[in-house]
Order: C-alpha cells, then sequence, then structure tokens
C-alpha cells in the first residue's frame, strides 16, 4: 500500500509568482485536504476535495484553487505569491469513511 | 479565533516516565479528536483518535482521554521512550460537517535518556 506522495519536496519562488503542488493519495482514499503549516504553528485547513469537487474550505483567499482527478490525486494552485505564503504545505488523504486522515511528507515553499 | 489550544508549547520528561500533553477546545460541536506526531521533515503521523461518545481509549503504550464538560483532552504516553521526542498536535473535527481538521499549536516533547 502506498502512502501519501507530494512533490516538489522543496520550492523557491519571489512575490507576485504562481505555484503549484502536486499530491498522490493513498490507495483506496478518495478524499484529499490540504494545509498549511507557518512555523511554530498547527497545520491551518485550506480546502478537502471529494470524487473531484471542493467539500469545503477554510479562511484562505481565491487565489488558492485546486483540482483533483479522477484518481484521486489532487493539485494546489497559489496565484499572486506574497512572503506570507512561506510555509509547510500538508496534503493528507482519507478514504470514505474514515474520520482519520494520512498526511504526506509536506512540501515546503519559501517566497522571497 | 483559537478553537484548539494546546498551552503548553515544551515538555521533557525522563525516559520511562509518563508524558502527559494536554489540549483544550471551545467549540462544544467538536465530536471527534485526534493526536498526530510530527517528526522535522516529515508529515503527521496520526497516533490516536476518540469519539465524543467514550471518555477513553487505549492504544499500547498511548491512552487519550477525554472530559467533554471541561472541553479537555489529554495523551498519556507510559513509559516515555526517547524516539517519542516530537512535536505533538491535537486536532477536532465534525465528521458530519467534512472531516475538515481543526489543529493546534503543537507540543514540542523531548524525553531524556
Amino acid at each position: 500500500e502506498t502512502g501519501v506522495t507530494q512533490s516538489p519536496t522543496h520550492l523557491i519562488k519571489t512575490r507576485g509568482q504562481q505555484v503549484t503542488l502536486r499530491c498522490s493519495s493513498q490507495s483506496g482514499h478518495n478524499t484529499v485536504s490540504w494545509y498549511q503549516q507557518a512555523l511554530g504553528q498547527g497545520p491551518q485547513f485550506i480546502f478537502q476535495y471529494y470524487r473531484e469537487e471542493e467539500n469545503g474550505r477554510g479562511n484562505f483567499p481565491p487565489r488558492f484553487s485546486g483540482l483533483q482527478f479522477p484518481n484521486y490525486s489532487s493539485e494546489l494552485n497559489v496565484n499572486a505569491l506574497e512572503l506570507d505564503d512561506s510555509a509547510l504545505y500538508l496534503c493528507a488523504s482519507s478514504g470514505p469513511t474514515d474520520n482519520e486522515q494520512f498526511f504526506g511528507p509536506g512540501t515546503r515553499l519559501t517566497v522571497l | 479565533d483559537q478553537q484548539v489550544k494546546q498551552n503548553s508549547p515544551s515538555l521533557s520528561v525522563q525516559e520511562g516516565r509518563i508524558s502527559i500533553l494536554n489540549c483544550d477546545y471551545t467549540n462544544s460541536m467538536f465530536d471527534y479528536f485526534l493526536w498526530y506526531k510530527k517528526y522535522p521533515a516529515e508529515g503527521p503521523t496520526f497516533l490516536i483518535s476518540i469519539s465524543s461518545i467514550k471518555d477513553k481509549n487505549e492504544d499500547g503504550r498511548f491512552t487519550v482521554f477525554l472530559n467533554k464538560s471541561a472541553k479537555h483532552l489529554s495523551l498519556h504516553i507510559v513509559p516515555s521512550q526517547p524516539g517519542d521526542s516530537a512535536v505533538y498536535f491535537c486536532a477536532a473535527t465534525i465528521p458530519e460537517y467534512g472531516n475538515k481538521l481543526v489543529f493546534g499549536a503543537g507540543t514540542i516533547l523531548r524525553v531524556k535518556s
């Protein structure tokens, strides 16, 4: 059974640029959630995708957007990057009846 | 508005002793609670969970206690081992609202040998 994978591991961008982060969910999981973890804080919920539809969104602006594909993998897109977007971005997947979510290793984004 | 709070940023415990990590929440609609452990450069790893219909759940060395009236939960690790040194996050969710996890800020546990 393959766990949750994310790419890339690290990324450096400059202010105003756009970024795409990728996530492959664990086998058998059809729900993917994205979280942002700033330094010294707990992960903050960005949004969740279930069967290719957005299924809940946290307090993040519209320049944070996402996609889920038929194989349940997912992308997180962030436009017009700001310095405060520097964080660890975590993807988590879960099965249709799971309360637990299983996390990938994260993508460390640095915005200069 | 911090709905889940972990008021102790760090905890240091001797190997073999008990570690107790605490978590408080404010939203009475939360009805499922989870603990995650995180090592540097890794994602959070699910540890143990508890439903609001229970007040205790055990899994090996790990026990989670829930006090709904006090809106408080705790994670007990007995005996503590050096490999338990990590950041521990408490999280809460309302499953019928889509399983969005609300996390606390985390507690750094150091187990000294």
